[in-house]
């Protein structure tokens, strides 16, 4: 099936910091959705990228659409202390009505 | 408006038992989605109901079922519960025709024993 590698896995970060995070893909995607999800509750939706180069804030966050169309990007500025939590890629291939996933980015944000 | 909702929220069931995970959604989405989330893995794809009247296999269809019982809900079923199925299940929709965020619940934590 579909592969798609989020990095990195987990990040350690001082308050005030800012963050980079990224997942790429062997396919080429449609669309991108970024999530946060805490402990004990549902993916949240960060953002929505659409468009191969499509560059999208919301907030502090920042996220853009590779213009390979086989990865996307999401920054924080600022970082607080609830930025904690996991935040997830996906990805949705042309012609298709699903998504995948990454396995996650963990964020730690030490006060 | 209350979104996506679940229930249950927490489920212990023994090996061989069987169980239905309830959905709905009030957002007159035409897609629906079910996910099983384990410890340090992303979300899996288990079905899909991209409009009414229709579902498709998702990564991990083994082991279940589903039903679109209307364009509101969508349920899972596990028939013969297995303790490889111990999981936390996620249902997600989508208006799914030209935008394709997915929204989701706040899942059901179930242990097979």
């Amino acid at each position: 099936g579909q592969q798609l590698n989020q990095s990195p896995q987990s990040m350690f970060i001082q308050e005030g910091e800012d963050v980079s995070m990224n997942c790429t893909s062997s396919s080429i995607f449609n669309t991108w959705l970024w999530y946060k999800q805490d402990p004990g509750e549902g993916p949240v939706l960060l953002i929505a990228l659409y468009k191969a180069g499509e560059l999208t804030s919301n907030g502090r966050l920042t996220a853009q659409f590779g213009i390979t169309r086989k990865d996307s990007f999401l920054n924080i500025s600022a970082s607080i202390p609830s930025d904690v939590g996991i935040y997830f890629c996906a990805g949705r291939p042309s012609n298709f009505n699903k998504f995948y996933f990454g396995s996650g980015t963990k964020l730690n944000v030490k006060p | 408006n209350a979104g996506v909702t679940q229930t249950p929220k927490f489920q212990v069931l023994k090996t061989g038992q069987s169980m239905t995970l309830q959905c709905a959604q009030d957002m007159n989405h035409n897609s629906m989605y079910w996910y099983r989330q384990d410890p340090g893995m992303g979300l899996r794809l288990i079905y899909y109901s991209a409009s009414e009247g229709t579902t498709d296999k998702g990564e991990v269809p083994n082991g279940y079922n589903v039903s679109r019982l209307n364009k509101r809900e969508f349920s899972l079923r596990l028939e013969s519960a297995a303790p490889s199925q111990t999981s936390v299940y996620f249902c997600a929709s989508s208006e799914g025709t030209i935008r394709y965020e997915q929204y989701f619940g706040p899942g059901t934590r179930l242990t097979v024993t």
